[in-house]
């Protein structure tokens, strides 16, 4: 049983454009999110977070939005640029605990 | 220092082999753990370290065995693989907070191909 999914396996976008990339969770009790991003052969890099009790955090170009009620979280990037093409998971967690339920990624290729 | 550092990059053994992966870092993380990752899937959490005792162990295989000797170092010792374990292997590090988010730190990872 899948609880995080991303059901995009991939998006390309143009540069400057806006990249949207969805997230959605089934188990309700999660209250912290977070988006990372990984190039091939390296681990994942940790991009932003959002705690539950927000509907939003910006960082830069990036920015999280969580909608509790739909069990849907989004990354918005503004703009994006070809640097950021790579793979990007979703995670969901309880604080306080260590797991991690990652979603299965997706592909992100920001075209020049 | 920001960095958790994994050796070896690559590793190929057959599967009456020994060898261990190894991860550090500086940052002070008292909580350590091992990913696996297979083509095209999300990392899979295998072990938990907190404060150099193992937390987690999500009913990994005998096989693989870890082994956190310091706050900093942290190793997954392999024994008898099975070629269906070829994946990458992720080691991450963060911070212990109770009750708080405890943002994740990767490293680069150790791709593993068992013959």
């Amino acid at each position: 049983d899948q609880q995080v999914k991303q059901n995009s396996p991939s998006l390309s976008v143009q540069e400057g454009r806006i990249s949207i990339l969805n997230c959605d969770y089934t188990n309700s009790m999660f209250d912290y999110f977070l988006w990372y991003k990984k190039y091939p052969a390296e681990g994942p890099t940790f991009l932003i977070s959002i705690s539950s009790i927000k509907d939003k955090n910006e960082d830069g170009r990036f920015t999280v939005f969580l909608n509790k009620s739909a069990k849907h979280l989004s990354l918005h990037i503004v703009p994006s640029q070809p640097g950021d093409s790579a793979v990007y998971f979703c995670a969901a967690t309880f604080s306080g605990t260590y797991k991690y339920i990652f979603g299965t990624g997706t592909r992100l290729k920001v075209l020049a | 220092d920001t960095e958790v550092t994994q050796t070896p990059k690559h590793l190929v053994m057959g599967m009456t082999n020994k060898k261990s992966l190894k991860c550090e870092q500086h940052m002070g993380h008292r909580a350590m753990y091992w990913y696996k990752q297979k083509a095209k899937k999300p990392p899979e959490l295998m072990f938990v370290y907190s404060y150099e005792k193992l937390s987690i162990n999500e009913s990994v295989p005998s096989r693989f065995s870890p082994e956190c000797p310091n706050s900093s170092l942290l190793n997954l010792h392999l024994h008898a693989l099975q070629p269906e374990d070829s994946a990458l292997y992720l080691c991450a590090s963060s911070q212990v907070l109770a009750g708080g988010p405890n943002e994740q730190f990767f490293g680069p990872g150790t791709r593993l191909t068992v013959l």
